[in-house]
């Protein structure tokens, strides 16, 4: 079945900085990569997605990269911002399956 | 007007007793799951409905058991509560069931068994 492999699971950053998340998929069927923002105390929610047809998507200061040949996906910020801070899941969606499956997340730390 | 809603939010109980976590959408969305969320954070899908229909049974034991009266509604009892069942459930649902849809969290119902 798929699975999906994420890293650093915590990164911390200067204000200011960049920060790059990235997440492998095994299953090649795979066609649809949301990534989801979790606050503290909060419940996930969708920020930025990507299909198999798309190599890359931008939304002001977030992006997302997809190699499909090498079944990777990468959440870019720039310009970190304390409220950034949260925990980040990639996910794939499998097609014929109906499953999303999440990666095991990445706490981010924006520091002051 | 809160899209998913669960209830309750937050329950402590003991090993042994039973215990439902409802969720209700007004999305109009075909679609419901629910996600458990361990002390790690790892999110994992448990169940998804489709239409009131049962979809994905993701391994679960059988004390975990989800009833889906109608499409907004997908609701989740637990027998016989063990420790490590404690964890945060999220209730979530989607448009429809294939790929490219969003899936909409609930808050999430905190779980504690001691």
């Amino acid at each position: 079945g798929e699975n999906v492999e994420q890293h650093p699971s915590t990164l911390s950053v200067q204000e200011g900085d960049s920060a790059v998340i990235k997440c492998t998929y095994s299953d090649s069927a795979s066609n649809y990569f949301p990534w989801y923002k979790q606050e503290l105390g909060k419940r996930p929610q969708l920020i930025i997605d990507i299909r198999s047809n798309v190599g890359e998507k931008k939304d002001q200061r977030i992006a997302v990269t997809l190699n499909k040949t090498a079944k990777h996906f990468s959440l870019h910020i720039t310009e970190t911002q304390p409220e950034d801070s949260a925990v980040y899941f990639c996910a794939a969606y499998a097609s014929g399956t109906y499953k999303y499956i999440f990666g095991t997340g990445t706490r981010l730390k924006v520091l002051a | 007007d809160t899209a998913v809603s669960q209830t309750p939010k937050y329950l402590v109980t003991q090993m042994g007793n039973d215990k439902s976590i409802k969720c209700e959408q007004n999305l109009g969305h075909d679609t419901m799951y629910w996600y458990k969320q361990d002390s790690k954070k790892f999110l994992k899908i448990m169940f998804s409905y489709n239409n009131k229909e049962l979809i994905i049974n993701e391994t679960v034991p059988n004390r975990f058991s989800p009833k889906s009266p109608d499409k907004a509604h997908l609701n989740l009892h637990i027998n016989s509560l063990e420790l490590g069942d404690s964890a945060v459930y999220f209730c979530a649902s989607s448009q429809y069931q294939g790929s490219g849809n969003t899936i909409y969290f609930g808050e999430g119902s905190w779980l504690t068994v001691v």
